[in-house]
């Protein structure tokens, strides 16, 4: 098993929809959690950092759900500006952070 | 605040020649770590350095890969005898501190191998 999972992609989404990505880890001591997202050919930003009791920044919420070791990322209302790859991220240890795969998503017009 | 700073942005190198990626980690951070990412894949991780210090460098392959973060000047990722397989981008990222913190990448360095 992976220690960070994401969806499989691409997701080809409407302009306006909602889309939800889900990541699930395997490290029950994990206490960082990240969702990042990377535009084709530059580099990762940092998206917003999850907290235990969710947050939201605009259209965009996070969870967390420590029981069963789950991420999850909203983003309503999607723009074409929202292309991107999203990546699901986990610390391992003090210091090192377990990138996921990433989840592409597209889109449409 | 100027962000993470990585040069050159492109590089091209010929099979057995020597590639030298520097990065300059954000202002106040003193963690820094390299990441390999091949087209269509995910970000690797190679190595985590301190000043002075590689903590971990369980990412990167045993020969021709080194990495320093000296006490003055930018973190260094040398790569001798490149070979066409290191054709890829390295990205560097840095953290104010351990403990799992958020890392704010750089532009990255692409190399390319001919």
């Amino acid at each position: 098993r992976k220690e960070v999972e994401q969806d499989p992609g691409p997701f080809n989404v409407p302009e306006g929809a909602t889309v939800a990505f889900n990541c699930t880890y395997s490290n029950s001591a994990s206490q960082s959690f990240f969702w990042y997202r990377q535009d084709c050919r530059k580099e990762p930003k940092l998206l917003m950092s999850v907290y235990s009791s969710g947050n939201e920044d605009g259209r965009f919420t996070a969870q967390l759900n420590r029981a069963s070791q789950y991420i999850s990322l909203l983003i309503r209302d999607s723009k074409l500006s929202d292309s991107a790859t999203y990546l699901c991220v986990v610390n391992k240890s003090n210091y090192q952070l377990i990138w996921g795969a990433g989840t592409k998503l597209i889109i449409k017009p | 605040n100027a962000g993470v700073m990585q040069n050159p942005r492109h590089l091209v190198r010929r099979r057995g020649q020597e590639a030298r990626l520097r990065c300059s980690p954000m202002k106040g951070h003193s963690h820094v770590y390299w990441y390999r990412q091949l087209p269509e894949e995910g970000l690797k991780f190679m190595v985590y350095l301190q000043k002075e210090n590689i903590i971990d460098e369980s990412g990167m392959p045993k020969e021709r890969f080194s990495a320093e973060f000296p006490k003055e000047g930018p973190s260094i990722l040398r790569i001798q005898q490149v070979v066409r397989g290191d054709s890829a981008a390295y990205f560097c990222a840095s953290s104010p501190g351990s403990g799992g913190d958020e890392q704010y990448f750089g532009p990255g360095t692409r190399l390319t191998v001919t």
